[in-house]
């Protein structure tokens, strides 16, 4: 079945960089378009960023457009999220998803990114 | 850009139905899907594309979509139904994701 799984959170401090990746398994990688979503403590969803299947596309949400950077490793079945220039308000876990036709059907565990000085 | 509105909380009695509510403008000519997220944990798809479910999710899980709403309907409510629900949509006009705020369902 499919497997999805962050690794790459911690505390950082503003300002600071930080470099998320997801393990994926189960299912043909190379052929799904991911996701990055996201949830501040006890806030709700916000997507994040969105990567075609081979790489070339690439989308962003306007709060991070600029400061991170989505990417993957089709050899490896990985997926990547940069995060540079991180502030306060970038706390949150942090989920990899897989895309089908616009909605998110497998989701990984998430993994806590903490942005605090 | 496009918003989703949900109401905060929903309160229903094991075994009657709860009704969640997602409002946008022009709504029903967007796919909706719904997410189903237990304390703890990532969500979980339970309705895609209006009103289609996922394999593993029960039937007692139903949307619809018309006008400027759409639903999620749980009907037979048991106790382990309680979590946040969201609904999401695609944009296309910014080419974005966009999530409601989600909708606590409490089991009376």
């Amino acid at each position: 079945q499919v497997q999805l799984v962050e690794s790459g959170g911690g505390v950082v401090q503003p300002g600071g960089s930080l470099r998320l990746s997801c393990a994926a398994s189960g299912f043909t990688f190379s052929s799904c378009a991911m996701h990055w979503v996201r949830q501040a403590p006890g806030e709700g969803l916000e997507w994040v960023a969105l990567i075609s299947y081979d790489g070339i596309n690439k989308f962003y949400a306007d709060s991070v457009k600029g400061r991170f950077t989505i990417s993957r490793d089709n050899s490896k079945n990985t997926l990547y999220l940069q995060l540079n220039s991180l502030r306060a308000e970038d706390t949150a876990v942090y989920y990899c998803a897989t895309d089908s036709q616009r909605y998110f059907d497998s989701w990984g565990r998430g993994m806590l990114v903490t942005v605090s000085s | 850009s496009y918003v989703l509105t949900q109401p905060p909380s929903v309160s229903v009695a094991p075994g009657k139905t709860a009704t969640i509510t997602c409002g946008g403008n022009n709504i029903g000519f967007k796919r909706v899907h719904w997410y189903q997220q237990k304390p703890g944990q990532a969500p979980v798809l339970v309705v895609y594309d209006d009103s289609d479910r996922p394999s593993g999710i029960p039937e007692r899980f139903s949307g619809s979509n018309s006008g400027n709403t759409a639903t999620l309907t749980i009907s037979w409510v048991e106790a382990g139904d309680e979590a946040d629900y969201y609904c999401q949509v695609w944009d296309s006009t910014s080419d974005h994701y966009v999530f409601g705020a989600g909708t606590k369902v409490t089991v009376l």
